[in-house]
């Protein structure tokens, strides 16, 4: 089966820019997360979706980050406007509904740099 | 303070050398879960290990989870240069709202 598509690979942008991501998870997976990754951290969830719906934001800073997932399929993360401290990698994943039990599905993810 | 938290934070070995990485966490967990990343790629699941479980195999590696310690320990037999890598582990616990939360990782590097 295809994975999960992350693009673009890379991206630099200057401060107060905005850019956007997208996933296309692994067909039929129905959970769908958003990773930050700093360098030298563990991946953060920043937002879980569960078909179109969102299951926790919690940890997504909603004054300049949003994401959505139209038609239960594709996502976009979007961050307006950019931040130094956003430099990252941005992971994609997705989890058939035993995702619990049989463990995640990453993307390459898209390296953000904001100089 | 981070729920998983995995030591050492680097490792380098001759290849054919065991390596073992230690990840211990702060809650009680449905499950556990170890995961590699190769440099500037995503995250690759390697292997779940369920609360009720101690100790699980797949290939040349060997998980075990001490849930009275809180700690599960990832070990890799025969080690070979394409093991270097960052591993992970991520815990999936109730009190963190049943999604995976990873530790900061540990880096092996295998010399040839």
């Amino acid at each position: 089966e295809a994975g999960v598509a992350q693009s673009p690979r890379y991206k630099i942008i200057e401060k107060r820019q905005s850019v956007a991501f997208w996933c296309n998870p692994i067909s039929g997976h129905a959970t769908l997360y958003w990773y930050q990754q700093i360098l030298g951290q563990g991946p953060k969830l920043l937002i879980q979706f569960q078909n179109n719906g969102v299951v926790d934001d919690s940890q997504l800073p909603k004054d300049r980050f949003s994401a959505e997932r139209l038609k239960g399929v594709d996502s976009t993360l979007k961050i307006q406007p950019a931040k130094l401290e956003d430099s990252a990698v941005y992971l994609c994943a997705s989890s058939s509904p035993k995702g619990r039990y049989y463990g995640y599905t990453f993307g390459s993810g898209t390296r953000l740099t904001v100089v | 303070s981070q729920q998983g938290e995995e030591d050492p934070q680097a490792l380098s070995i001759q290849e054919g050398e065991n390596a073992t990485m230690n990840c211990s966490y702060k809650t009680s967990i449905n499950n556990l879960q170890w995961y590699r990343q190769n440099s500037g790629r995503g995250l690759v699941h390697l292997i779940l290990i369920r609360s009720n479980e101690r100790e699980k195999h797949s290939g040349r590696l060997r998980v075990t989870l001490d849930t009275s310690k809180k700690s599960s320990s990832l070990l890799i037999t025969a080690s070979r240069a394409a093991d270097t890598a960052s591993y992970f582990c991520a815990t999936d616990a109730r009190e963190y709202g049943n999604k995976l939360v990873f530790g900061a990782g540990t880096i092996l590097r295998v010399k040839s």
